[in-house]
């Protein structure tokens, strides 16, 4: 069974800084790998969506790299606000199912 | 619609009773998965429609919990007998095809509480 881990669990930076999540996954045979972002009480939002055959891509200030052969993913967040504040959750699709970690929960202090 | 909409968006009920919880997806979108998430941790998944047919029940923990989605479109996953351990909010999520490599798109979830 895939098994997906995130490093760290939390993470508090002040604002400016760059920052590096982490996401490792046991099963390299993947559909693609995606990073998704939720606040509080709210539902997952789809930040970056990487193909298995892709290394990297970029949204905005937003960077996600793939190695899939590694079994691994980082999330690259440039110049960081107060408003990026949430929980970023990495997903690999392997078969019918997307298959999630637990999460890093990141605050950006003002 | 323009994403997905789950109802209801919260729902207490005493334990033992049955609770149904909605999805409507994306309009044309084929692919239906249901996670379930609990405090603290990321979505697992419970099931996942291809059109109208359950293509892979595979994450429903037990016999109380069924879904159906008889048009293809709308979604319902039903709670029998709930049970405190059934607490958590209950995601919905819709993809144009059922091709893994699509992005998928969540509702705002169902947070259910069992007393």
């Amino acid at each position: 069974k895939q098994e997906v881990t995130q490093i760290p669990a939390a993470l508090s930076v002040p604002e400016g800084e760059n920052l590096v999540l982490n996401c490792s996954f046991t099963d390299s045979a993947i559909y693609n790998l995606q990073w998704f972002r939720q606040d509080p009480g709210k539902g997952l939002t789809s930040l970056l969506l990487i193909q298995s055959s892709q290394r990297e891509q970029t949204s905005g200030r937003l960077n996600a790299s793939l190695d899939k052969s590694s079994g691994r993913s980082t999330l690259y967040i440039a110049a960081s606000q107060p408003g990026d504040s949430a929980t970023y959750l990495c997903a690999v699709s392997s078969g019918n199912q997307f298959y999630f970690g637990t999460g890093t929960s990141l605050t950006v202090i003002p | 619609g323009a994403g997905v909409s789950q109802t209801p968006s919260n729902k207490v009920t005493e334990k033992g009773k049955y609770v149904e919880l909605r999805c409507d997806p994306i309009s044309g979108h084929t692919a239906l998965y249901w996670y379930r998430q609990s405090l603290g941790q990321g979505p697992e998944f419970l099931i996942y429609f291809q059109g109208t047919g359950a293509a892979d029940d595979s994450g429903l923990p037990n016999d109380r919990f069924f879904a159906v989605r008889p048009e293809g479109s709308v979604s319902t996953l039903k709670i029998q007998r709930t049970e405190r351990g059934d607490s958590a909010v209950y995601l919905c999520a819709s993809s144009p095809t059922g091709f893994s490599g699509n992005t998928i798109y969540f509702g705002e979830g169902s947070w259910l509480t069992v007393v």
